[in-house]
């Protein structure tokens, strides 16, 4: 059983460019999660989403991020117009069931590194 | 608020010692509380949680936590280090109504010195 996947593993872009971040949730589990992490710092939540749902959106940046999770297809983290703040690392979280007791499952994440 | 704190942004201990990585929480009502580990250019590894029974809990590679409602605390153990357990380990907390996401602390640097 493959773990959550993540692609691509780093990725560079210029300022005002568009960076995409795909996230393949584990066999079975149809709840997705994306955090941030700054250097030095712990994971921000970002959005909680469930095909072709998103539940929770609150930790997302009011512009330039989206979100989704299709019914066919990974997640899709998409960054508009970077700037050099969005520099992060990007992790994809994934658990089978909508409980805040079962642990979740992080791919290994995406380095955004934006000059 | 919500809230989880790593006191300590770096440990050290001897190979072979025991250790503690602290962790204290800030919530209204009750948490679900867990620790994960970090390896360099990793995602996070889960490593245990509490969500209710025993405040002992065991988890993998021979750690463990203990919750204290008392204190607020979720401090993770293990009685001897390995030089492997070098790492960033990192305390998180959910909710049992509401959101389902985790709330992390800032994450402490163990080192275990040979």
């Amino acid at each position: 059983n493959a773990g959550v996947m993540q692609n691509p593993r780093h990725l560079v872009r210029r300022r005002g460019q568009e960076a995409r971040l795909r996230c393949s949730p584990m066999k079975g589990h149809s709840h997705v999660y994306w955090y941030r992490q700054l250097p030095e710092e712990g994971l921000k939540f970002m959005v909680y989403l469930q095909k072709e749902n998103i539940i929770d959106e609150s930790g997302m940046p009011k512009e330039r991020f989206s979100a989704e999770f299709p019914k066919e297809g990974p997640s899709i983290l998409r960054i508009q117009q970077v700037v050099r703040g969005d520099s992060a690392a990007y992790f994809c979280a994934s658990s089978p069931v909508d409980r805040g007791s079962f642990e979740q499952y992080f791919g290994p994440g995406t380095r955004l590194t934006v000059t | 608020a919500q809230s989880v704190a790593q006191p300590e942004d770096q440990v050290n201990v001897a190979e072979g010692n025991p250790l503690t990585v602290k962790c204290t929480y800030s919530v209204s009502g009750n948490p679900y509380l867990f620790w994960y580990v970090q390896y360099p250019n990793r995602g996070l590894q889960f490593l245990l949680k509490y969500i209710t029974g025993d405040n002992l809990v065991k988890g993998s590679y021979g750690f463990e936590a203990e919750f204290n409602k008392s204190q607020t605390s979720f401090h993770l153990k293990k009685p001897s280090a390995l030089v492997s357990d070098s790492a960033l380990y990192f305390c998180a907390v959910s909710f049992q109504t509401g959101a389902n996401n985790l709330f992390f602390g800032t994450g402490t640097r163990l080192t275990v010195i040979p």
